[in-house]
């Protein structure tokens, strides 16, 4: 098993580009989450989904949009991109609300 | 809102001393509290998971309290080793299986 995967690893992006970040999980998990990671804040939850077609929004969803169409993946997209979104982005996911399984990350700029 | 706090924010100690870390959350109606480690550049290791109706968890050199009546969780290394230290970071979970971090607590253990 892979886990939970992100593509990509490193992403340098223009004001106002867009970008999807991809997170996949081959665990069969019903639950998947995507949370942003800034120096000396902790993660803060983007969006989350409790299974295939639904999202939610969590605490900072604000320019940023998600979509869940299969089970396995979970994908996060940045319209505009705006340099206030530079940030490493985790996505997890978990089989029920309990243990999540974190991916390695994907570290954003945006210049 | 849930709003989680880890003290201190950092931490250095000799190798073999042990570390005490300390978590507290606002709202006690939390579904478990869990404990993860971060290695710089790194994705998040879960260590512990505690259940709202635990006190304790324990692996290894590893013990976590639990003190939902006064919003408090402790992460306890026995005999710690350089190998410790990283930034260790505790989350209070909800029903939903939604995470609140805290800011973390980066540690440091010298030879």
């Amino acid at each position: 098993n892979a886990g939970v995967t992100q593509t990509p690893k490193f992403r340098v992006l223009k004001t106002g580009q867009s970008m999807t970040l991809l997170c996949a999980q081959d665990m069969n998990h019903e639950y998947m989450y995507w949370y942003r990671q800034d120096p000396g804040m902790g993660l803060r939850l983007i969006h989350y989904s409790v299974g295939e077609g639904t999202t939610a929004k969590g605490e900072v969803p604000d320019g940023y949009n998600v979509s869940r169409l299969k089970k396995q993946n979970f994908l996060l997209g940045l319209e505009s991109a705006a340099p206030s979104q530079t940030s490493v982005y985790f996505c997890a996911s978990s089989p029920r609300p309990d243990t999540q399984y974190f991916g390695p990350g994907t570290r954003l700029t945006v210049l | 809102k849930q709003e989680v706090t880890q003290i201190p924010a950092a931490l250095s100690v000799p190798e073999g001393e042990n570390l005490v870390l300390n978590c507290s959350f606002t709202d006690s109606a939390i579904y478990n509290l869990q404990w993860f480690r971060q290695d710089p550049g790194k994705g998040l290791t879960s260590l512990l998971l505690i259940q709202s109706s635990q006190r304790e968890q324990t692996s290894g050199r590893l013990n976590a309290s639990l003190d939902k009546s006064s919003g408090r969780s402790t992460l306890y290394i026995a005999a710690s080793q350089p190998g410790d230290s990283a930034t260790y970071l505790c989350a209070a979970t909800d029903s939903w299986g939604k995470l609140q971090f805290g800011a973390g607590t980066q540690v440091v253990v010298t030879p």
